[in-house]
């Protein structure tokens, strides 16, 4: 059974504070990974997405991947209110080159105290 | 179109009848999935078209559940004989193929409250 696993939280974290949302595999052939954010009533908005070893940068946002711990990560760096949202982590299987489907991860809830 | 179409955006129906489901995904996506997400629940994966490949059922929960896609465009998920536990929001994703670094767009879902 592929499985993506998450902390359900919440998480609460004070305005400009770094909030670290973290996400195991269970698949070793999963090589790409998928950071999603999804506002209540909303649908899911992909925000990082990472798939060599190490640290990826966007802005305020840094996914991290160590795939021999099947770990995956995703630090927000000088959090915002609006920052406050359930976030998706999700995995991905490629088979010889032919994408699979996406495994998610129940989510985080993420909230950020101003 | 610009992003990924669904429709209808909510549905009431009564336990017992059938429901159809549509989806539109952006121009030139070639990949098209099926995910529901029932409240306060993470997402599950319903069924996953890629081009002209026979598509991936395996996550159907039931004989109740079928889709298809037409032209390798629209697809549209259906529900016979509809039970409560349907109740969830259907969200339907697309993606470019061959890339391992595209993730999916999402359509803003159908909310599907069976009663």
């Amino acid at each position: 059974q592929k499985e993506v696993e998450q902390n359900s939280g919440p998480l609460s974290v004070p305005e400009g504070a770094i909030a670290s949302l973290n996400c195991t595999y269970s698949d070793r052939g999963s090589q790409s990974f998928f950071w999603y954010r999804q506002y209540s009533g909303k649908s899911p908005e992909l925000i990082m997405f990472i798939y060599s070893n190490g640290d990826k940068e966007d802005g305020r946002f840094t996914a991290q991947l160590n795939k021999a711990s099947q770990y995956v990560s995703l630090l927000i760096r000088d959090s915002q209110p609006s920052d406050s949202a359930t976030y998706l982590c999700a995995g991905r299987q490629n088979y010889g080159g032919s994408q699979g489907n996406l495994i998610f991860g129940k989510g985080t809830k993420l909230s950020v105290k101003p | 179109g610009a992003g990924v179409s669904q429709s209808p955006s909510n549905k009431v129906t009564e336990k017992g009848k059938d429901v159809e489901l549509r989806c539109d995904p952006i121009s030139g996506h070639t990949a098209l999935y099926w995910y529901r997400q029932s409240l306060g629940q993470g997402l599950e994966f319903l069924i996953y078209f890629q081009g002209n490949s026979a598509p991936d059922k395996s996550g159907l929960p039931s004989d109740r559940f079928s889709a298809e896609r037409t032209g390798g465009s629209v697809s549209t998920l259906t529900i016979q004989r509809t039970q409560q536990e349907d109740s969830a929001v259907y969200l339907c994703a697309s993606s470019p193929s061959g890339r391992r670094d595209y993730g999916y767009t999402f359509g803003s879902g159908t909310r599907l409250t069976v009663v």
